[in-house]
C-alpha cells in the first residue's frame, strides 16, 4: 500500500537553528499538508500546497515558516529560527484531489527544540 | 471552517460494536464527513467518509442523518487494537484542509 514517508523520525535542535523537514508524498497527490501536533495536545493544521503554491496556511505559519516541492517528489517544511514552542510532531500528509479522497499522514517527525 | 464536537472519551468491550457520535451542526451541502484515527502519536490513520448516504467499509460503518447536522462511526467487532484517539474532523470546500477537535478516546477493555 502506498504511503507517505517523513523523515527524520526525530530532530533535537538548538533553539535558533534552521531544521527542514522532509517528506516524500504518495506519487500521484497533488494536494500537500503539513500539521503540527505539540504534546497532548489537537492535531492543527499549518499550510496546504497545491500546483506549487501555498493554497491555505494558518496563524501559526508565520514568516518563519516556509514549504517547497524542491524536485517534484519531495515536500518540505523549513522553520529558519526555532523556538522552544516548536517542539511537538510534525505531520505531511498528500491527497489525490481535493473532494472527495482521503488525506494520507506520514508517521511524523518529532522535532524538540532544546 | 466547519466546527465538530465529540464527547471526550468512551470505553468500549472487546468483541462489541462502539458507536461513535459526531456533531457538525455548521457543516455545508458539499462537504464531506470524515472519520480519522490516532494510535498513541502515530500520524492520522483514514477510516471512512461521506456526503450523504451510508457508508461501509472493511474498518468500519458510517451513519450520517438526513439534515447532515450528525453522524456516527460504528466499529462492529471492536478489538484491543481499536484502542485509539478517534476524529471527525471539520472539512473546508475549499482548501480542503481538516480541523481535528479533541476527538473521543476510546478504550477498549477485554
Amino acid at each position: 500500500e502506498p504511503e507517505v514517508t517523513q523523515t527524520p523520525s526525530h530532530q533535537v535542535t538548538q533553539m535558533g537553528q534552521e531544521v527542514i523537514l522532509r517528506c516524500v508524498p504518495i506519487s500521484n497527490h497533488l494536494y500537500f499538508y503539513w500539521y503540527r501536533q505539540i504534546l497532548g495536545q489537537k492535531v492543527e493544521f499549518l499550510v496546504s500546497f497545491y500546483n506549487n503554491e501555498i493554497s491555505e496556511k494558518s496563524e501559526i505559519f508565520d514568516d518563519q515558516f516556509s514549504v517547497e516541492r524542491p524536485d517534484g517528489s519531495n515536500f518540505t517544511l523549513k522553520i529558519r529560527s526555532t523556538k522552544l514552542e516548536d517542539s511537538a510532531m510534525y505531520f505531511c500528509a498528500s491527497k489525490e484531489q481535493a473532494m472527495n479522497t482521503e488525506a494520507f499522514f506520514g508517521q511524523g517527525t518529532r522535532l524538540t527544540v532544546v | 471552517d466547519a466546527k465538530t464536537t465529540q464527547p471526550p472519551s468512551m470505553d468500549c468491550a472487546e468483541g462489541r460494536a462502539a458507536n461513535l457520535p459526531c456533531n457538525h451542526s455548521t457543516i455545508s451541502g458539499n462537504e464531506y464527513v470524515y472519520w480519522y484515527r490516532q494510535i498513541h502519536s502515530q500520524g492520522p490513520q483514514y477510516i471512512i467518509h461521506g456526503l450523504k448516504n451510508n457508508e461501509t467499509n472493511e474498518m468500519a460503518s458510517l451513519i450520517i442523518t438526513e439534515d447532515r447536522k450528525s453522524s456516527t462511526l460504528i466499529l462492529p467487532h471492536a478489538t484491543l487494537r481499536d484502542t485509539a484517539v478517534y476524529y471527525c474532523p471539520g472539512t473546508k470546500a475549499a482548501g480542503n484542509k481538516l480541523t481535528f477537535g479533541g476527538g473521543t478516546r476510546v478504550l477498549v477493555k477485554p
